[in-house]
């Protein structure tokens, strides 16, 4: 059974980077055609998808948020990471590690439990 | 973008009703749709993929339909653990751009 499993400051000022790790359990990230995902939901709102990493390392971000990311893997440590640049209030979300099951289908089959981050000073 | 229109927002029925969820794209996006459930605190679950296909564990009563633009999801006879929030998900081309939920609440 995969679990993933999001670690990283639940707070972070202004301005700051955001640095968040998800560790997998249950299955390698640099095996099988999974796309290794990060996605936010806003405080009462909606869910944004933010982007993912394959395990060759070759990324896809969200345009509106692709000058601020960069997202990296550990296959060392079985671990893949976000950083989000230069973070204000609106960044301030619970942020979920989830699998893309890949082979074109675009779905999201394990999540980790989420992380809330509020960005404030 | 590809924009997802979700309806209703929110919604009330009672236990062993039959609901449905709409969900309309801004472009044709074929059958790349999907649905989840999320419950309060925890990570939404994927319930159904590519418009109909039923993820592993998921029970019969929910089905989902359509292609194109417009797409259902329908639970047949509610249970109380049904009761929670529903978001759809195009899968067509990133960004994948969710709905904006519908919360099913206990009438």
């Amino acid at each position: 059974q995969v679990q993933l499993q999001e670690s990283g400051p639940g707070l972070v000022k202004p301005s700051q980077t955001l640095s968040l790790t998800c560790t997998v359990s249950g299955g390698s990230i640099s095996r099988g055609a999974f796309y290794w995902t990060w996605i936010r939901q806003l405080p009462g709102k909606g869910l944004e998808w933010i982007g993912y990493i394959y395990n060759s390392g070759n990324s896809y971000y969200n345009p509106s948020l692709k000058s601020r990311i960069t997202m990296s893997l550990d296959t060392s440590k079985n671990q893949f990471s976000l950083r989000l640049n230069s973070v204000t209030a609106a960044d301030t979300a619970v942020y979920y590690c989830a699998r893309d099951y890949g082979s074109g289908l675009g779905s999201f089959d394990y999540w980790g439990q989420g992380t809330l981050v509020t960005v404030s000073s | 973008d590809i924009q997802m229109a979700q309806s209703p927002s929110s919604l009330s029925a009672s236990a062993g009703d039959r609901v449905t969820i709409t969900c309309r794209a801004s472009q044709n996006i074929g059958t790349f749709l999907n649905w989840y459930q999320q419950k309060p605190g925890k990570a939404p679950k994927l319930l159904i993929y590519t418009t109909s296909s039923l993820q592993s564990g998921v029970p019969s009563r929910f089905s989902g339909s359509g292609s194109g633009t417009d797409f259902t999801l329908t639970i047949s006879g509610l249970q109380l653990e049904d009761f929670a929030t529903y978001f759809c998900q195009q899968s067509y081309r990133p960004p994948y751009i969710f709905g904006q939920g519908t919360k099913l609440d206990i009438k």
